[in-house]
């Protein structure tokens, strides 16, 4: 079986700081991750994948994540926030070897403040 | 940018009634999807259909739901029956490959409420 915990429903940070929304997850296999984000009223727009390779991956609007193999952790961070970036974030993961859908953490909403 | 697509964005109807969900999903994409959100929960997979039939479901996709692909663009959630639980966000998603490392592309949802 396959799960993800995003252990914080709520972060917030000031623009122009640093951010980080976490993300653990249990896979039986190697993890296939995947980070999305909802603004409201809209659907899942695909952030970023980790697959294999270099454990810091690059995302769209300047969000990267790191993949912690020991940590299982696969945390979205972004250098600089900017109060456009306020939206909910799910992390999603796939197990290599299993089935084909996504395994959807509870999501965690972020506010930049201004 | 291509984009999945999805009507209405807001189903309103009365406990006991069929509901049919629609989605037109990226054009060359050949794996499509859907999930569920009630309010306020997880994100939860329906089900996933490729080459005309189902691959997979959940626990939830029960007799009362069914897919179809009833032309080369539409792809279609039916639920029969329509219960007060079956209120919730339903997304489609389609995906291009067959590999597991393929990204799924999500829509912008349809709420359904369910009175």
């Amino acid at each position: 079986a396959q799960s993800v915990a995003q252990p914080e429903d709520q972060v917030n940070v000031a623009e122009g700081n640093p951010l980080t929304v976490k993300c653990t997850y249990s896979v039986s296999g190697n993890p296939y991750l995947f980070w999305y984000v909802q603004y409201p009223n809209r659907g899942l727009q695909f952030l970023l994948k980790y697959i294999t390779g270099d454990n810091l991956v690059k995302g769209s609007y300047g969000f990267e994540a790191e993949f912690n193999k020991s940590q299982t952790s696969f945390h979205l961070k972004k250098p600089s926030a900017l109060v456009s970036d306020s939206a909910l974030y799910f992390c999603a993961v796939r197990d290599a070897r299993a089935a084909r859908q996504l395994t959807f953490g509870s999501g965690t909403q972020l506010t930049v403040l201004p | 940018e291509p984009e999945v697509t999805q009507t209405p964005s807001h189903q309103v109807t009365q406990m006991g009634q069929e509901v049919i969900l629609r989605c037109v999903p990226i054009s060359n994409h050949l794996y499509f999807y859907w999930y569920r959100q009630i309010l306020g929960q997880k994100v939860e997979f329906l089900v996933s259909f490729y080459n005309n039939e189902i691959s997979e479901k959940s626990e939830i996709f029960d007799d009362q739901f069914s897919v179809e692909r009833p032309d080369g663009s539409n792809f279609t959630l039916k639920i029969r029956s329509t219960k007060l639980e079956d209120s919730a966000m339903y997304f489609c998603a389609s995906k291009g490959g067959g590999g597991p490392t393929d990204t799924q592309y999500f829509g912008p949802g349809t709420r359904l409420t369910v009175l």
